[in-house]
């Protein structure tokens, strides 16, 4: 099955810009949509097909998808940015929505 | 921000069900599919299935084919996930989202619940 690889965890300081990426085999092929978890709260998609937000989304928050390796960057970060998130595909070959490991995003 | 409203805490027994509901943010699903998610403690999230509420069109993950049934009210504005069999390792968050207009799709995952809570002891 498709695997999607996260580092577990990003620290920045505030105002700084963290970079959170998304390793999978010709990720480049697919399309990646990035969710922002909160504890207690619903996901909330920040980044969907590569590079395009939704409505409300802050601009801080932008994507890109590269050959092997997709990127959500969050500029000027700010304390309400810790989150966990997660990328995610869906893999035509096993038919299946698959989820990256998701990386935990700490503000200093 | 809007979400989907999903029922209550459960708490089930190893072999037993557990039904969770997922009612739409906004009253109802229209043409959307609807994807159920979960998420283990300390765990990433893992795709369950997905239904067409309108058409009754379902699928699952092949790792729940046996144990899950997804369904919705002929109005489209409810969604169910039933999962039987339970194990201790079901013990989870469940979420409800809206996708696309298939059960299979690129499209994202656009509005969540706000995650049902299943214990399994």
């Amino acid at each position: 099955s498709y695997v999607l690889t996260q580092a577990p965890s990003v620290s920045v300081a505030p105002g700084q810009m963290a970079t959170i990426t998304c390793g999978g085999d010709n990720l480049a092929r697919k399309t990646v949509h990035w969710y922002q978890l909160k504890p207690g709260q619903a996901p909330v998609l920040v980044v969907f097909d590569d590079s395009d937000r939704p409505s409300g989304i802050p601009e801080r928050f932008s994507g890109s998808n590269s050959g092997n390796t997709a990127s959500l960057t969050i500029s000027g970060v700010e304390a309400g940015d810790e989150a966990d998130y997660y990328c995610q595909v869906w893999d035509t070959y096993s038919d299946h929505y698959v989820f990256g490991t998701g990386t935990k995003v700490t503000v200093l | 921000q809007a979400h989907h409203v999903q029922s209550g805490t459960e708490v089930k027994k190893s072999g037993s069900s557990v039904k969770v509901s997922c009612k739409a943010s906004g009253g109802t699903f229209g043409s959307n599919a609807v994807k159920w998610v979960r998420q283990a403690p300390g765990q990433g999230l893992e795709w369950v299935g997905a239904i067409i509420p309108i058409f009754g069109t379902t699928k699952s993950a092949q790792k729940f084919q046996d144990r899950v049934t997804i369904t919705a009210d002929e109005s489209a504005t409810t969604v169910y996930m039933e999962l039987r069999s339970l194990r201790s390792d079901d013990t989870a968050v469940f979420y409800c989202a809206r996708g696309g207009f298939n059960v299979n799709d690129d499209d994202p995952f656009d509005l969540w619940g706000q995650g049902t809570m299943v214990i399994v002891s």
